[in-house]
C-alpha cells in the first residue's frame, strides 16, 4: 500500500485556471506538509498542518491554500495560476514523536502552466 | 537560521568504487541531520537520519554518514557504487526547536557509469 499518495501525476493547465491537488497518507501521522521544488531541484517548505491546525505557513503567495479536512488529508488549492507555479508539489507527513519525525515523501505532482 | 551546503552539485564515479557526496551544515543549536535521495521522477525516500545518538548512522542500501562537528560536517559515504545509485541526494537539517522545518541542501546528482 502507498504510504503517501498524491493526485494527479501530472497536471497541465493555462495561467488563469484554479486547481487543486490532493494528498493523502495511510500511516497514522499526525502532521502533514507540502514543499515545492523548483526547475533546479531545489526544494522548500510551504506549509505544515498538525491534526487539521496550520503550524508552518512559510511565504507562499495568497494564491495557494491547503485545506486539511481530517488529519489523512492535505489539499493543495491554488488559485489564479502564474507561469511560475510550474513546479513538482511534494506532499509529506510525519508521526512526531520522540525522535521519529523523519518526514515520509509523496511521489509528487509535476504542475504544468501554459 | 540553519542552513546546509552541499559541496558539489554532481559527482561521478564507476561502478564499484567509493561514493562521497560532501555536506556542511550551519546551526544554532543541536541538528537533526538526513540525507534522502530522490531517483528520476520519483518521490524522496529517507536514507538516513542523525538525531544526537551514535555520529556514525548507517542506512539503507549500504550508505552511512558521520556526524562530525569539530567541522560542521555530515558526508554520506558508501564503500562501493553500484548502477542503482545513480540519483539526486539531498541533505537536509533541522533544529531542536523547530523540528518540522526541514531545510533542504541544493542536491547533487550522484552520477554512475560501467
Amino acid at each position: 500500500d502507498t504510504a503517501v499518495s498524491q493526485t494527479p501525476k501530472y497536471l497541465v493547465t493555462q495561467m488563469g485556471n484554479d486547481k487543486s491537488i490532493k494528498c493523502e497518507q495511510n500511516l497514522g501521522h499526525d502532521t502533514m506538509y507540502w514543499y515545492k521544488q523548483d526547475s533546479k531541484k531545489f526544494l522548500k517548505i510551504m506549509f505544515s498542518y498538525n491534526n487539521k491546525e496550520l503550524i508552518i505557513n512559510e511565504t507562499v503567495p495568497n494564491r495557494f491554500s491547503p485545506k486539511s479536512p481530517d488529519k489523512a488529508h492535505l489539499n493543495l488549492h491554488i488559485n489564479s495560476l502564474e507561469l511560475g507555479d510550474s513546479a513538482v508539489y511534494f506532499c509529506a507527513s510525519s508521526q512526531d514523536k520522540g525522535s521519529s519525525y523523519e518526514q515520509y515523501f509523496g511521489p509528487g505532482t509535476r504542475l504544468t502552466v501554459t | 537560521a540553519q542552513s546546509v551546503t552541499q559541496l558539489d552539485s554532481h559527482v561521478s564515479v564507476s561502478e564499484g568504487t567509493p561514493v562521497l557526496l560532501r555536506c556542511n551544515y550551519s546551526s544554532s543549536y543541536s541538528p537533526s541531520l538526513f540525507w534522502y535521495v530522490q531517483h528520476p521522477n520519483k518521490g524522496l525516500q529517507l536514507l538516513l537520519k542523525y538525531t544526537s545518538a551514535a555520529t556514525l548512522v548507517k542506512g539503507i542500501n549500504g550508505f552511512e554518514a558521520e556526524f562530525k562537528k569539530s567541522e560542521t560536517s555530515f558526508h554520506l559515504t558508501k564503500p562501493s557504487a553500484h548502477m542503482s545509485d545513480a540519483a539526486e541526494y539531498f541533505c537536509v537539517v533541522s533544529e531542536l526547536f523547530d523540528f518540522q522545518k526541514l531545510v533542504f541542501g541544493t542536491g547533487t546528482r550522484l552520477l554512475v557509469s560501467p
